[in-house]
This record gives C-alpha cells, sequence and structure tokens, in this order.
C-alpha cells in the first residue's frame, strides 16, 4: 500500500533556530513529490515539486532534498510567519492522478 | 499562476439539509478535479475524482448517493452533501492539475452541520 509518514507531528522552534522536517515514503512509481504549506482554515500553497533522488530546491529559508526513500524540508533561521504546517505529498504512477498526502508536521515559531 | 476558486468558504447547516460547494478553476480548463476531505489534525483524504462530462470516481468507503459530484464544465465541478449530519463537519478541498505535474488547490470550505 502506498504510504506517506511525515515526522515529527509537531516542532516547535525558537526564532533563528534551523531544523529539518522528514517525509518518508512507500510508494510504487513515484512521479513526484510534492511540498505544500497549509495555514489554518486555508487550502494548501505549493512550495516545491522534487522528480528524482538528489534534487534540491530552494525557496528563501526553505530547501527541500530528495532521496529514493524520503524527501527533507529544512528550514533555515526561521521566522515566526513560517509557522504553520507543513504537508508531504507524492504522484504515482499516471499523470494527472490524485495527490497522496502525509498527516503534515505542524510548526510553531516564536520570537 | 493557475487559481482555483472555491465558495463558500464556511457554511454551518442543520442536520437533514444539503449542501452545495463550488469549485471554479479560473484561468485554465480542468477537465479533472479532487476532491479532499480534512478532519483535525488528520492528512488530506481523497474522497473522489471529478471528470468533466462523466461520473466521478469514488475511493473506497465514500458514500457516492450522500457526496453528489458534479462535473458539468470544464471550469466548474460542485461537492454537494446530501442530508448532512454532524459527523458530515469537516473541512473540504478540492484541487485541479493544469499541468501533468503540477496542482494547485482551493481554499477549502468548512462545513460544520448542528
Amino acid at each position: 500500500e502506498d504510504q506517506v509518514t511525515q515526522s515529527p507531528e509537531a516542532l516547535r522552534l525558537q526564532e533563528g533556530e534551523s531544523s529539518s522536517l522528514n517525509c518518508s515514503y512507500t510508494v510504487s512509481g513515484l512521479r513526484g513529490l510534492f511540498w505544500y504549506r497549509q495555514d489554518p482554515g486555508k487550502g494548501p500553497e505549493f512550495l516545491f515539486t522534487l522528480y528524482s533522488a538528489g534534487e534540491e530546491k530552494e525557496k528563501e529559508r526553505l530547501k527541500a532534498t530528495l532521496t529514493k526513500k524520503e524527501s527533507f524540508l529544512h528550514i533555515t533561521a526561521p521566522k515566526p510567519e513560517d509557522s504553520a504546517t507543513y504537508l508531504c505529498a507524492v504522484q504515482i504512477n499516471q499523470a494527472g492522478t490524485a495527490l497522496i498526502f502525509g498527516k503534515g508536521t505542524t510548526l510553531s515559531v516564536s520570537s | 499562476g493557475a487559481v482555483v476558486s472555491q465558495h463558500p468558504s464556511r457554511v454551518i447547516c442543520k442536520s437533514g439539509t444539503s449542501v452545495k460547494i463550488e469549485c471554479r478553476s479560473l484561468d485554465f480548463q480542468a477537465t479533472t478535479m479532487f476532491w479532499y476531505r480534512q478532519f483535525p489534525k488528520q492528512s488530506l483524504m481523497l474522497m473522489a475524482t471529478s471528470n468533466e462530462g462523466s461520473k466521478a470516481t469514488y475511493e473506497q468507503g465514500v458514500e457516492k448517493d450522500k457526496f453528489l459530484i458534479n462535473h458539468a464544465s470544464l471550469t466548474l465541478s460542485t461537492l454537494t452533501v446530501t442530508s448532512a449530519h454532524p459527523e458530515d463537519s469537516s473541512f473540504y478541498i478540492c484541487s485541479a492539475s493544469p499541468t501533468a505535474r503540477g496542482y494547485t488547490f482551493g481554499s477549502g470550505t468548512r462545513l460544520t452541520v448542528v
């Protein structure tokens, strides 16, 4: 069964304290791995897509990496406005199929 | 960028009534839309895949007679929760794929059944 597992479930950081979120996956035929940010009561906001092991992408304080079994979202010197739930999702097999989501990691950054 | 507009953002209804949620693709044509449900502190769970001009495909355990999906045009899909009960209270989110590898999401609808 295709599965996406995120850890930790919740993470509390001080402003400026860097850390990483993990997304491990067990799927058949990975086409792409997606990272989204979700604020309370809102829909997911796209961050990154990774397609192959070794790929890395960066956006401001965020950097996503991908291996054959997992992905990491590194947060460098976070700010309070980075507080949100970060969702990992995978697209498998065919183009246009629905994403399979992990449960997310809720990040709280205090000043 | 591709935008999906979802309405309403919040709705409260009485038990036994029906509620319709709309999802529109504003600047692209969506032959396929996805409907998800999210319970507090849980993942987005796929409910159904909506295909323009044909019947929706429902995930196992989702009652198709309760969650009616209509995708009558390339820019509009609707989800109607029929005879809603308190256990249907949840956050419903639609999504479309404007490109082969891209996905965009609506802003979600918070349904509360009282």
